[in-house]
């Protein structure tokens, strides 16, 4: 299994650009993961999905953020328009829930740059 | 209000010298405690879990629950041990846990 898929692994774009976000997540894993990781604020969660409903989503910062996950094997997360305060390096992770408690399995991350 | 301390941004040691990297929680109920790991040009992995009581790759982590701390140990240090650290409180489902701000540990040759 190549693991957790996230892409782009970089992109960079103009404020009022939207851009979108894509993860796969390891096959068979019911938990979906988004992050964002900053200088300033670290690693925070953003938002997860069990078997592909959103559970908790009070980490998205606002409503430029939204994120979809229409099968088990895909998600998006979306910002429109985006903002140079937007830019992060921003995590996909996966789990299984017989797998046990905080054993998550990262993507590699998409650096975004907004300019 | 559920919150992860790990005091130190950056912990630099020499090879060989004991090492401790500190985490402080607050966090209702029993948490389960994690620590996870991302070394240079690789992915956030999960080092140690306390359920496990494990040593890996040298490293322990004892919950003081009077405390509430859950400290990163290691007796003698290496090279390949220079990574960012961070400490993870979480529930007892697979659902979400909290990253603290991370150590950045730098073993010295």
């Amino acid at each position: 299994d190549a693991g957790v898929i996230q892409s782009p692994r970089h992109e960079v774009t103009e404020m009022g650009q939207e851009v979108t976000l894509r993860c796969k997540p390891i096959s068979g894993h019911d938990y979906l993961f988004w992050y964002r990781q900053t200088m300033m604020r670290g690693l925070e969660l953003l938002i997860y999905f069990n078997n592909n409903v959103p559970i908790d989503d009070s980490g998205m910062p606002e409503d430029r953020f939204s994120a979809k996950m229409p099968n088990a094997s895909f998600s998006t997360l979306k910002i429109q328009p985006s903002e140079p305060r937007d830019s992060a390096v921003y995590f996909c992770a996966s789990s299984w829930t017989s797998g046990g408690a905080g054993t998550q399995y990262f993507g590699p991350g998409t650096r975004l740059t907004v300019l | 209000a559920q919150r992860v301390t790990q005091p130190e941004k950056l912990l630099s040691v020499f090879k060989g010298a004991p090492v401790e990297l500190k985490c402080n929680y607050s966090y209702s109920g029993s948490p389960e405690l994690f620590w996870y790991v991302q070394y240079s040009r690789q992915r956030l992995q999960l080092l140690l879990r306390h359920i496990s009581r494990e040593s890996i790759k040298g490293f322990t982590a004892d919950l003081n629950k009077g405390e509430t701390s859950f400290h990163l140990k290691k007796p003698f240090a290496q090279e390949e041990d220079s990574a960012m650290y961070y400490c993870a409180p979480g529930g007892h489902s697979a659902s979400k846990i909290i990253f603290g701000s991370g150590t950045r540990l730098s073993i010295r040759p």
